[in-house]
C-alpha cells in the first residue's frame, strides 16, 4: 500500500522557472491538500481540494496553482519561481476534510 | 488571530525519563485537534486526534490529552525511536484548514 506519493523528491530550479509538482493517492481519499514547511515554522496550507471538482485557497496561495486531475491525483504548478518559493512541500490526503490526513514523503525544492 | 504554540522548541530526555509536551491553542471554535510525528526527511505520520476537553487517547508510551486551552503528548519512559518532532495541529469548523504548531524536536538519548 504506497500511500500519498510525491514525485519529484528533489528539485533545484532556477528564478523564474516553471515546474509542477506531482501527488497521488491511493487511499480513495476525497480530500487532499499541499502544505509547505519552512524552517522555525509550522506546516502552512497552500491549497486543498475539499472532493474532486474543487480546489480552495489556503493560508499562502500567491505564486502557486492547483489541479485536482481526479479522485488519486492533485498536482501544485509553480508558474514562475521565486527564492520565497524554497521550501519542503508535502501532499496529504484525508478521508473528508479535517480528519487523519496522510502524508507525503516531501519535495524539498530550492530556487537559486 | 488564530494560533497553535508549542513549547518547548526542543527537549533532550534520557531514555526512560518521562515528560511532556505542550500544544497551547487560539483556535476560535476549535473543533478537533491533531497530533502527528515527523522523522528527519519524512512527512509527519498520524498520531492522535482529540475532539473535546477532557479527551485522552494512548498508543504504547504516548499519551494525548485535551483541555479547554491547550494539549498535552505525556512520554512515559521513552526509548531512542521516540526521538522526532512532534508536531500538534487544531482545526475550527468556520475554515477548512489546520493550524499547525511549530513543533517541538524530541532527542531520547541512551
Amino acid at each position: 500500500n504506497a500511500g500519498v506519493t510525491q514525485t519529484p523528491k528533489f528539485q533545484v530550479l532556477k528564478t523564474g522557472q516553471s515546474m509542477t509538482l506531482q501527488c497521488a493517492q491511493d487511499m480513495n481519499h476525497n480530500s487532499m491538500y499541499w502544505y509547505r514547511q519552512d524552517p522555525g515554522m509550522g506546516l502552512r496550507l497552500i491549497y486543498y481540494s475539499a472532493s474532486e471538482g474543487t480546489t480552495d485557497k489556503g493560508e499562502v496561495p500567491n505564486g502557486y496553482n492547483v489541479s485536482r486531475l481526479n479522485k488519486r491525483e492533485f498536482s501544485l504548478r509553480l508558474e514562475s519561481a521565486a527564492p520565497s518559493q524554497t521550501s519542503v512541500y508535502f501532499c496529504a490526503s484525508s478521508a473528508v476534510v479535517n480528519t487523519e490526513a496522510f502524508f507525503g514523503q516531501g519535495t524539498r525544492l530550492t530556487v537559486v | 488571530e488564530d494560533q497553535v504554540t508549542q513549547s518547548p522548541e526542543a527537549l533532550r530526555l534520557q531514555e526512560g525519563e518521562s515528560s511532556s509536551l505542550n500544544c497551547s491553542y487560539t483556535v476560535s471554535g476549535l473543533r478537533g485537534l491533531f497530533w502527528y510525528r515527523q522523522d528527519p526527511g519524512k512527512g509527519p505520520e498520524f498520531l492522535f486526534t482529540l475532539y473535546s476537553a477532557g479527551e485522552e487517547k494512548e498508543k504504547e508510551r504516548l499519551k494525548a490529552t485535551l483541555t479547554k486551552k491547550e494539549s498535552f503528548l505525556h512520554i512515559t519512559a521513552p526509548k531512542p525511536e521516540d526521538s522526532a518532532t512532534y508536531l500538534c495541529a487544531g482545526f475550527s469548523g468556520g475554515y477548512n484548514k489546520l493550524i499547525f504548531g511549530a513543533g517541538t524536536r524530541l532527542a531520547v538519548h541512551p
